[in-house]
């Protein structure tokens, strides 16, 4: 499968701050990286797809970036509510398959 | 607004089978790649493999072959994920998730819609 990396995996931040996690794919997946984030005993919301596009309804704070195998996710001005874990996927359909990496957990100060 | 509604949990004795459904709300059941994924308790997000809607072929993530069947029943706009020879280690919810339009090049997500998850407990 392909391995998909993140850092860290967990962190503690103060609201208002800005953090950034970020996703190494083994291989180059184009564009072709998703975030979820997923709070305790809930459902994957799907927060960005295509490394940078912001699914509607997700708020601005959240942004993506990257391509190939270097990927991040940034959240800025942290809010109580944005404390979840989040992954990062590749969703390419070539082999061997689409893959999340570990998780980030973000937790408040 | 698109809901994949699936099975109540499920228990299950070491070496047995589970069989999880998964119904989409609407007609995107032709339309949409459908996957599954699985969380085991405390732990991360592991796909398992997507099933074409139109034609029902299937790729299963490596760590299942052989052990995992997905299947559609055009009749009843559903979806299955069968997993045989159960473990302590299959225990986990069970997710379906809307993938990308049938058709579109190079991309077979992301997963835009979830369903509720359907809890698999194995017992020995």
């Amino acid at each position: 499968d392909t391995q998909m990396t993140q850092s860290p995996s967990s962190l503690s931040a103060s609201v208002g701050d800005t953090v950034t996690i970020t996703c190494r794919a083994s291989h180059d997946i184009g564009p072709y990286l998703a975030w979820y984030q997923q709070k305790p005993g809930k459902v994957p919301k799907l927060l960005i797809y295509a490394a940078s596009t912001v699914q509607a309804g997700v708020s601005s704070r959240f942004s993506g970036s990257g391509s190939g195998t270097d990927f991040s996710l940034t959240i800025s001005s942290l809010q109580p509510d944005d404390v979840a874990t989040y992954y990062c996927q590749n969703y390419d359909n070539g082999p061997p398959g689409l893959s999340f990496g570990a998780g980030t957990k973000v937790e408040m100060k | 607004q698109v809901q994949l509604v699936q099975s109540a949990a499920e228990v299950k004795k070491s070496g047995a089978s589970v069989k999880v459904s998964c119904r989409p709300s609407e007609s995107s059941f032709t339309s949409h790649y459908l996957h599954w994924v699985r969380q085991a308790p405390g732990q991360g997000l592991e796909w398992m493999g997507i099933i074409n809607p139109t034609g029902g072929s299937t790729v299963y993530a490596q760590t299942f072959q052989g052990r995992v069947t997905m299947t559609r029943d055009t009749s009843t706009s559903t979806f299955y994920m069968e997993l045989s020879s159960l473990t302590s280690e299959d225990t986990a919810v069970y997710f379906c998730a809307r993938g990308a339009r049938v058709g579109v090049r190079y991309v077979w997500g992301p997963f835009d819609y979830w369903g509720q998850g359907t809890l698999v407990t194995v017992s020995s």
